[in-house]
Parts: C-alpha cells; sequence; structure tokens
C-alpha cells in the first residue's frame, strides 16, 4: 500500500511555464514533507522541505503548497526551465523516525524550450 | 570526491549468485540507508543503521542482509540474487543532530539479475 500518493507520473511544461506535482497522504503521523529531485544518472538530491504547521514555504522558483485538512501537499515550479527536466519525488517522515522516509512514486519532468 | 561512494556502480549477475554493494561515506554521519528504486514504485527503504551497533529492517528487507562494518561503511548483500531483485540501489546518509535530518544520497549502484 502505497503510503504517500503521486501524480502525475510524467510531466511534460514549456519553457517559462508552471510545472504543478501533487502529493497525497493518509498517515496523520508525519509531520516533515521534502520533495527530492534526482537528474538522469544522479542520486536524488533535497529540493525543498515543508513542516505542517505552515501552509506555504518557498525558495527561488520552487515553491510548496501544504493542505494539512486534505491531507495534501504540491511542489510548483514557476517559470520552468529545461534546466529543470528531472524526477521529482514527494516524501513524508513519520514523526519519532528520524530521518526514515516514505517516498512517493516520483514524477519525470520534461521542460521542453 | 563524492560524499558517499557506492561500489560497484553497475553489475550484471546471474541467479543464485551472491551479491555484495558497498557504501561508503565522509560526511561523519551515523545514520545510513540502503533504498531500492525501481521505476513507477519510487525509493523503498531496504535497511537501516543509526549506528555501528544499530540495524533495522526497512519496508522490503526480504531477500537482503546488511553489515555496518564501521561508521563510514554500510554493506547491503544479496544471498541469493534472484531476477526480481534488479534495480537501482541508493545507499543514503543523515545527520544525527538534526531532527529533520536531510538524506544525501550516493549516485547508485545498477543491479541486474538474469
Amino acid at each position: 500500500q502505497q503510503q504517500v500518493k503521486q501524480s502525475p507520473q510524467s510531466l511534460i511544461v514549456q519553457k517559462g511555464g508552471i510545472s504543478i506535482i501533487n502529493c497525497a497522504y493518509e498517515n496523520t503521523a508525519f509531520d516533515y514533507f521534502p520533495w527530492y529531485q534526482q537528474f538522469p544518472g544522479k542520486g536524488p538530491a533535497l529540493l525543498i522541505a515543508i513542516r505542517p504547521d505552515v501552509s506555504e514555504k518557498k525558495e527561488g522558483r520552487f515553491t510548496i503548497s501544504f493542505n494539512k485538512s486534505a491531507k495534501q501537499f504540491s511542489l510548483h515550479i514557476m517559470d520552468s526551465q529545461p534546466g529543470d527536466s528531472a524526477t521529482y519525488f514527494c516524501a513524508a517522515r513519520q514523526r519519532g523516525t528520524a530521518s526514515k522516509l516514505t517516498f512517493g512514486t516520483g514524477t519525470r519532468l520534461q521542460v521542453t524550450l | 570526491d563524492a560524499d558517499v561512494t557506492q561500489t560497484p556502480r553497475n553489475r550484471i549477475t546471474k541467479t543464485g549468485k551472491r551479491i555484495m554493494l558497498e557504501c561508503s561515506q565522509t560526511k561523519g554521519h551515523d545514520r545510513m540507508y540502503w533504498y531500492r528504486q525501481d521505476p513507477g514504485l519510487g525509493l523503498r527503504l531496504i535497511y537501516y543503521s543509526f549506528d555501528v551497533k544499530d540495524i533495522n529492517k526497512g519496508e522490503i528487507s526480504d531477500g537482503y542482509s546488511v553489515s555496518r562494518q564501521a561508521q563510514a561503511k554500510f554493506s547491503l548483500s544479496l544471498e541469493s540474487a534472484i531476477p526480481n531483485q534488479t534495480a537501482l540501489y541508493f545507499c543514503a546518509t543523515s545527520d544525527q543532530t538534526r531532527e529533520f535530518g536531510e538524506l544525501f544520497f550516493g549516485e547508485g549502484s545498477r543491479l541486474t539479475v538474469l
């Protein structure tokens, strides 16, 4: 059973457009929600993260929107660039489990010229 | 040099063979993890270790074993490899002093079991 459901599986966006990736969870004990970015041939790397006591976090062109009541969170990439083409994973951490994360299934983003 | 180094990067083996994937890190982190990545399934935790004497099963530990030889070294073994263990394997570390510790991943070991 997938504890963190991620959609879409793949996404094609034109340069300058907005990329939106969504995740949903059921476990109310999750207390930390990071997003990881993975380029081909590389390991994932932390992109941005949020805790459920805030509804939005922005870092440059990347924004996480968090809806605690709906148990959903999403990644928005503004002004998408070809260099953003990568696979994106949402994740969640259960309270009290240190850095043991449950990952979503991943979204392959392609930004076209 | 990479902070988290995995060897080998690529390996092709046959069903029934014993395989070891090795991970070493220079980040000084106590916590180390092994994840498996499959298309459409994301990253799934196999085993994790919070210090040299601590080994814990993750969500998909069957068919795998691990050894924490030192703070900086964490190896994953497949005692008798089977084709459905064909996957991309990642080692990761995190800082024990941070409650919401970022995971630092190696570049992966691609394993093919024929």
